[in-house]
């Protein structure tokens, strides 16, 4: 039983090349999130999914695009890398609306470096 | 001003000491407060939760928060090496969707 898992672990592109990170889980969770974790900032939002086919802006989402065709794959292409995408990414899922009980669980993030 | 806020630290302190981890937040509607904790290369992992006001105890840890100065707590006792890790505060926000983080504090404990 995986969970939720994310591929590629570490990346190094180009600037200017389009990447997609992937994320899949396998609790049928309907709340899916991107996020990206850099020094002094935290973890920032990027986007996140309702359910299939449902996606919202989060915090910081110029410069990427995701999709949601099936419930347990939410991936988040760069669509042109730029040395500020430099970051560790961590996907999420959630089972419903945040609540006692309710955990939202982490991947263990790709980092991804641009040159 | 940002939703909340979180000495970055580092923090050092040796093994069996008592650690106070803090957060402020901005919205005093905020009723959902987590703690997660995070070790070097590895995701977020849920520590703790409260909701609404007061102090919620699992072992060694406590959470607490004071809605009055809008401020939250993570207290953990005796100390441990294996505590060592990078401790993030979280706020419930956007109707429930969203989680809002702080900024991590990373703790290390020393033999």
């Amino acid at each position: 039983d995986a969970g939720i898992t994310q591929s590629p672990r570490y990346k190094i592109t180009e600037t200017g090349r389009q990447v997609t990170l992937m994320c899949h889980q396998t609790w049928s969770h309907s709340y899916m999130f991107w996020y990206r974790q850099d020094l002094g900032h935290g973890l920032r939002l990027i986007y996140y999914s309702a359910a299939a086919d449902i996606t919202d802006k989060g915090e910081v989402p110029d410069g990427y695009v995701v999709s949601r065709s099936k419930t347990e794959n939410f991936p988040l292409t760069l669509e042109s890398a730029t040395r500020s995408q430099t970051s560790v990414y961590f996907c999420a899922s959630r089972r419903g609306l945040a609540s006692p009980g309710n955990e939202q669980y982490f991947g263990p993030g790709t980092r991804l470096t641009v040159t | 001003q940002k939703e909340v806020e979180q000495d970055p630290g580092p923090l050092s302190v040796p093994e069996g000491a008592i650690v106070s981890l803090n957060c402020t937040y901005s919205n005093s509607a905020f009723q959902y407060f987590m703690w997660y904790r995070q070790y070097s290369r590895k995701g977020p992992e849920l520590l703790m939760y409260t909701y609404s006001s007061g102090n919620k105890e699992d072992g060694r840890f406590t959470a607490q928060v004071d809605k009055s100065s809008k401020y939250i707590s993570l207290f953990i006792r005796d100390s441990q090496p294996s505590d060592s890790a990078t401790y993030l505060c979280a706020i419930l926000t956007g109707g429930g969707n969203k989680l809002t983080f702080g900024t991590g504090t990373q703790l290390k404990v020393e033999l």
